[in-house]
Order: structure tokens, then sequence, then C-alpha cells
């Protein structure tokens, strides 16, 4: 089965600085999806990024960025210029299309508060 | 482009009872998704529907159901509610064959007491 696993509970940083959520994940398919969601307080669930396993380049959304280590099954996310704006929890997530499942599996989070 | 929709937003409801929450899915979509984030448990994969039928089922009880309409809003019931079903429920919906771009709901919180 597969496993997503976000090994930081909380973290913090500095308004306009730069910071990196780590996320590894457990699978043996070798095409597969990956995502990076944002849930605000507000909990409305927005897609911040998502990385197709066959696609060597890391993906990048304007100040949002990952880097995809496919065989360390790593996939963290790097956000600079942090804004306050950032502040939220954000999951990690896999999806295997394989079998089209439509099941995303998510890793238990990472909180990130943005300070002034 | 109006989103995915929930209602109610919040709910109390007590051990026993039966809930129904509804999901409105964006327009052009035929895919809904339901998850349940509940505290310390994260977000589990509840149901999926597409077209009316159910395409897939999260490791939930039985007494977990819905259903999708003509119109392709679906609706979530929990029978039996125990203590342990409160959390948010999130919506999400997408086209057909493109499960990998989900848009997610505000959610409903149901707290059962």
């Amino acid at each position: 089965a597969q496993t997503v696993t976000q090994s930081q509970p909380e973290m913090s940083v500095q308004e306009a600085e730069t910071v990196t959520l780590s996320c590894t994940y457990d699978t043996s398919e070798s095409n597969y999806y990956l995502f990076w969601y944002k849930q605000p307080p507000s909990r409305q669930m927005i897609l911040v990024i998502r990385q197709e396993a066959y696609k060597q380049q890391n993906a990048t959304e304007n100040r949002f960025s990952v880097n995809f280590q496919k065989a360390a099954k790593s996939f963290s996310l790097k956000i600079s210029d942090s804004q306050l704006g950032d502040t939220a929890m954000y999951f990690c997530a896999f999806m295997r299309p394989i079998g089209n499942t439509g099941k995303l599996i998510f890793g238990q989070g990472t909180t990130l508060q943005v300070k002034p | 482009e109006a989103g995915v929709t929930q209602s109610p937003t919040h709910l109390i409801k007590t051990r026993g009872q039966q809930v129904t929450l509804r999901c409105s899915p964006i327009s052009g979509h035929t895919s809904v998704y339901w998850y349940q984030q509940a505290l310390g448990l994260g977000l589990q994969f509840l149901l999926w529907y597409d077209e009316g039928e159910e395409r897939n089922r999260g490791n939930f009880p039985p007494r977990f159901s819905g259903r999708q309409f003509p119109n392709y809003s679906s609706e979530l019931n929990v029978n039996a509610l125990e203590l342990e079903d409160s959390a948010l429920y999130l919506c999400a919906s997408s086209l057909w064959l493109r499960n990998y771009e989900q848009y997610f709901g505000p959610g409903t919180r149901l707290t059962v007491t």
C-alpha cells in the first residue's frame, strides 16, 4: 500500500524568507502523481502544485517549486519570498493513475506559520 | 466560475442519529469525491462517484453511503452516528478521467455529541 509521510508537524518562517517542507512516500509504482495542497485557516483546500512522476523536470508555480527525487521517493515543497497569506496547513498527496481509483492519499500535514 | 459548494457549513448531531451532507461540483465536472478529515487521523478517502455510479470506496463501514444525482451533485449519508464520526467532511470534483485534478469545497464540520 502507498503511504505518504510528512515528518515536520509544524514550521515557521519569517516573511520574505524561503522555507522547504518535506515529504516522502512509499510506492512500487513507476508512474504516479504527487501533489501539494494548502489548507488555510478558512479550511478550503487549494491545489498548490502537481508533479507527474514520469517528468524529470521539477514543477514550479510562481513562488512555489518542488524538488522531486524519484529514486529517493522524496517530494519537497519550496516556498520562496514567504508571505503572510502562505500561513496554512500543507498536505503532500499521492495518486496512482493505474486502476483509476480516484483516491488521493494524504500525508499528515505540516502547519506553516509565516511571521511578520 | 463557481467552485465546489457544500452544505451545511457545520452541524451538530447526537450519537445514533443520521446525517446528510451535500455537495455541488464545479460546472462541467462529473466526478465527485468525499474525504473525511478527522483530528489525529488526517485526510482519508471515503467515496468516489461518477455518472451516478459509485466508482471506489475507502475503508469505511457501510453506514457511510452516498449517491450522485443526474445533475452531478452528491449526498453523503452517515447512519448511526458515532462520536468518532466528528470531522470535517470535504467534497472534491473533477472532470471525468482527470481525477488527478481534484478541486475541493470548503467542507462541512460535523460534531457528534
